[in-house]
This record gives structure tokens, sequence and C-alpha cells, in this order.
């Protein structure tokens, strides 16, 4: 079946640290690959996605690649800020289907501090 | 653009009655889901509407959830003879429903069952 893990949090860093929230999966077929962030009193947001191998998705200074060979999808930041202070979450889709729902990771909270 | 809005925001109900929760995806989106988010479940899925075909329910967790989406457009998610297990935040989400497309999320109606 598919499914994703995700590291578990919380994870607390200093501001200007360098991040790594890890994601692997298992997936039948070729999914596409997300990271949603979730602020503070906020809704889900699509931080960057990837939808093939070697694909890299970047936004806000976060970056992901999509690996085939490990089954993984890290998400990066060099330099974290206190607005990142949020949860993360590793999702992927399996495109093998018409169904395009998202099989989710358990989420990754992340608390930056000044 | 407007984005997905969901009604109520916060229900507070007793165990054994019913609720709807109502979400009003982006105007032009074909495609509409609802996830659960549970402590320490993380986001599951529960049913997916794609234009006129039969939605899949196969997240749906027993026979007393159900949803339906009039007109290709709002949605709303039935909860009979609620249960304590049942509270979560619901969270409704839209796209434009092609392969590669994003989810749009709601903020989530938060339920709580006493």
């Amino acid at each position: 079946g598919n499914s994703v893990t995700q590291m578990e949090g919380p994870v607390t860093l200093s501001e200007e640290a360098f991040l790594t929230i890890n994601c692997t999966y298992t997936a039948t077929g070729y999914p596409s690959l997300f990271w949603y962030v979730q602020y503070p009193g906020e809704g889900l947001q699509l931080l960057l996605k990837a939808t093939k191998a070697d694909d890299k998705g970047s936004n806000k200074g976060f970056e992901a690649t999509y690996r085939k060979e490990t089954t993984s999808f890290h998400l990066e930041k060099g330099s974290v800020q206190v607005s990142d202070s949020a949860v993360y979450f590793c999702a992927l889709r399996n495109n093998a289907g018409n169904n395009r729902k998202l099989i989710w990771g358990l989420g990754t909270s992340l608390a930056v501090n000044p | 653009g407007a984005g997905v809005s969901q009604s109520p925001s916060n229900k507070v109900t007793e165990k054994g009655k019913d609720v709807e929760l109502r979400c009003d995806p982006i105007s032009g989106h074909t495609a509409l889901y609802w996830y659960r988010q549970s402590l320490g479940q993380g986001l599951e899925f529960l049913i997916y509407f794609q234009g006129n075909s039969a939605p899949d329910k196969s997240g749906l967790p027993s026979d007393r959830f159900s949803a339906e989406r009039t007109g290709g457009s709002v949605s709303t998610l039935t909860i009979q003879r609620t249960q304590q297990e049942d509270s979560a935040v619901y969270l409704c989400a839209s796209s434009f429903g092609g392969a590669a497309d994003t989810q749009y999320f709601g903020p989530g109606t938060r339920l709580t069952v006493l």
C-alpha cells in the first residue's frame, strides 16, 4: 500500500540554523510528492511539490528533491527564521488511479527561537 | 479570489446527535475532498468527488458518515449519531482535478463531541 513516514517532532532550532525534516514513502507506481505547511491558527497550504524522480521543488527558501532510489523527499532550508515555526506535512498522491487523494505523514512541528 | 470556505468553524455537540459540516470550494474547481485531522492520527482521507462521477467513499470510517455535493459545488459532510471518537478537525480541499493539480484547503471545522 501507500504510506508516508516523516521524522517525529517537535524540532526546535535557533534562528539561522539549517533545517532537515526527513520524509520517506512507500508507493506503487510513480507518485507525486508534496510538502504542506500549517502555520499557527491557519489552514494547510502547499509549500512545494515534485511530480517525478529527480525533480526539485522549492519555495520560500525550502527545497526537497524527489529521490526514487531512496524513496525519499526530505525537506531542507539553509537558514530558518522565527516565521518558519509551523507544522510540516509530507504527502504523496498515487497517480496510478483516478483518485487524487493525498496520503499523509503525521506532521513535524518546528519551533524556531530567536 | 476567494479560497475554500468551511462552516461552522467550531461545532460542539452531544454524543448521539447528528451534525452537518459545509464546504464551499473554489469556483471552477471540479474536484473536492474531505479529510479528517485527529490528534495522534494525522490526516486521513474520507471522500472524494470529481465532476459528475460517482464519489470515492473508500475513506469513510463507518456508515454513520455520508457526504453529498450539490450542483457540482457545495458539499455537506454529515455524521449521524456522533461518537466521541469523531472529535477531530474536518478539512475540505478542492482542485481543478487534473493529474498534477494542487489541492487548496479550507480552514477546517473543529468538531467536539461531548
